[in-house]
């Protein structure tokens, strides 16, 4: 079993769609929980941390149910600039020291 | 602020040749700095881990003495990947701790370089 589970997609949603992804860890021992993005041929890039009131960041939303082991992400209002691969990313301690594992990410396509 | 850069962004060698791959955290200290690779289409892979003046922990699967890695300074790490063969083209992506990050432990990331070898 991965330790960080995603839905590879694609999603291949309209302009101003409300689209949600989600994400299950397996090491209930996790620490901290982020969403990057990660745009064709870059580097991953920060999107949004996870806590575990829920948050919110304009469009995004992120809530984590540490019961289930289980992180979403909601985007509301698609813009076209939203295709990504956004990728769930989990802070674990494994072997005595922090690690981010990193799910295999899920692909986003935004039509106009 | 916390910008990461890597040098070269894209090589393209000959198999058998060794090629140094640079890791700056530009703005900031890091004691330490994680080496990922990534395959089209997968996820990164964690490789190892750089800390400041110490030997790096490299990840079960990964070789050492093929993965050079040098941690010598607060702000570079240097990855070496010597006796290049086809098989080791892939990204290969850079992130940095801050000295100061507090308890999220968030990483961030270089731009990555790309390695072709032919």
């Amino acid at each position: 079993r991965k330790e960080v589970e995603q839905d590879p997609g694609p999603f291949n949603v309209p302009e101003g769609a409300t689209v949600a992804f989600n994400c299950t860890y397996s090491n209930s021992a996790s620490q901290s929980f982020f969403w990057y993005r990660q745009d064709c041929r870059k580097e991953p890039k920060l999107l949004m941390s996870v806590y575990s009131s829920g948050n919110e960041d304009g469009r995004f939303t992120a809530q984590l149910n540490r019961a289930s082991q289980y992180i979403s992400l909601l985007i509301r209002d698609s813009k076209l600039s939203d295709s990504a691969t956004y990728l769930c990313v989990v802070n674990m301690i494994l072997d005595s020291s922090y690690k981010l594992i990193f799910g295999s990410g899920t692909r986003l396509l935004v039509r106009p | 602020g916390a910008v990461v850069s890597q040098h070269p962004s894209w090589v393209i060698c000959k198999s058998g040749t060794s090629v140094k791959i640079e890791c700056r955290s530009l703005d900031f200290q890091a004691t330490t700095m994680f080496w990922y690779r990534q395959f089209p289409k997968q996820s990164l892979m964690l490789m190892a881990t750089s800390n400041e003046g110490s030997k790096a922990t490299y990840e079960q699967g990964v070789e050492k003495d093929k993965f050079l890695i040098n941690h010598a300074s607060l702000t570079l790490s240097t990855l070496t990947v010597t006796s290049a063969h086809p098989e080791d083209s892939s990204f290969y992506i850079c992130s940095a701790h801050p000295q100061l990050a507090g308890t999220r432990n968030e990483q961030f990331f270089g731009p990555g370089t790309r390695l072709t070898v032919l």
